[in-house]
């Protein structure tokens, strides 16, 4: 089946200006992962849904950053009022359970200028 | 927070060679993963190790765990041009994956 699907692929933006980040994970997956993998901070982990439960936000770099994930599924990642800092390249993974392989998708990759 | 450590930072051999990537983590895990990248972007899942177990095979791929040492490794046997990339690992304990900074692999022809 397809894999993790993630749009934009690429995201030029003005600094100060909100953008939104999509993650389409593999149907069936029933948690998701977000990460940011920045020059210099490798991969670092944002923030965890599993399921119908409250997400486990203990990895978001500021309360500039917020996700959702709608009827389990599809999750959005928004950061807002956007600075310079926040250039990186978003992933997404979804697994079947915690503690499984995690399946990433290509990423967003985000210019803030 | 507990993080994996590869090392060495990178590693350049000939082609047909094989190549050993380590990885040292801190504290307890569920399990440890392998990761592949190229070009800065997507991560291709390797192995995944579980913590009672030692040792795991795919294809060209081997990977131990010595978790009394909180160490692992990723052997490449008859390495080949398209291995060239950066690899990681990547521990699983609660939240999320937390992954080293890689090893980046040049496989000359």
């Amino acid at each position: 089946g397809a894999g993790v699907s993630q749009s934009p692929s690429n995201k030029v933006t003005e600094k100060g200006k909100d953008v939104e980040l999509r993650c389409d994970p593999i149907s069936g997956h029933t948690a998701l992962y977000w990460y940011r993998q920045s020059l210099g901070q490798g991969l670092e982990f944002l923030i965890y849904f599993q399921g119908n439960s409250a997400p486990d936000k203990s990895g978001l770099p500021s309360d500039r950053f917020s996700a959702e994930r709608t009827g389990g599924s599809v999750s959005t990642l928004t950061i807002q009022r956007t600075q310079q800092e926040d250039s990186a390249v978003y992933l997404c993974a979804s697994t079947i359970g915690r503690g499984e392989t995690q399946y990433f998708g290509p990423g967003t990759r985000l210019l803030v200028l | 927070s507990q993080q994996g450590e590869e090392d060495p930072q990178a590693l350049s051999i000939q082609e047909g060679e094989n190549a050993t990537m380590n990885c040292s983590y801190k504290t307890s895990i569920n399990n440890l993963q392998w990761y592949r990248q190229n070009s800065g972007r997507g991560l291709v899942h390797l192995i995944l190790i579980r913590s009672n177990e030692r040792e795991k095979h795919s294809g060209r791929l081997r990977v131990t765990l010595d978790t009394s040492k909180k160490s692992s490794s990723l052997l490449i046997t008859a390495s080949r041009a398209a291995d060239t990339a950066s690899y990681f690992c990547a521990t699983d304990w609660a939240d999320g994956l937390t992954f080293g900074k890689g090893t980046h692999l040049i496989i000359q022809p």
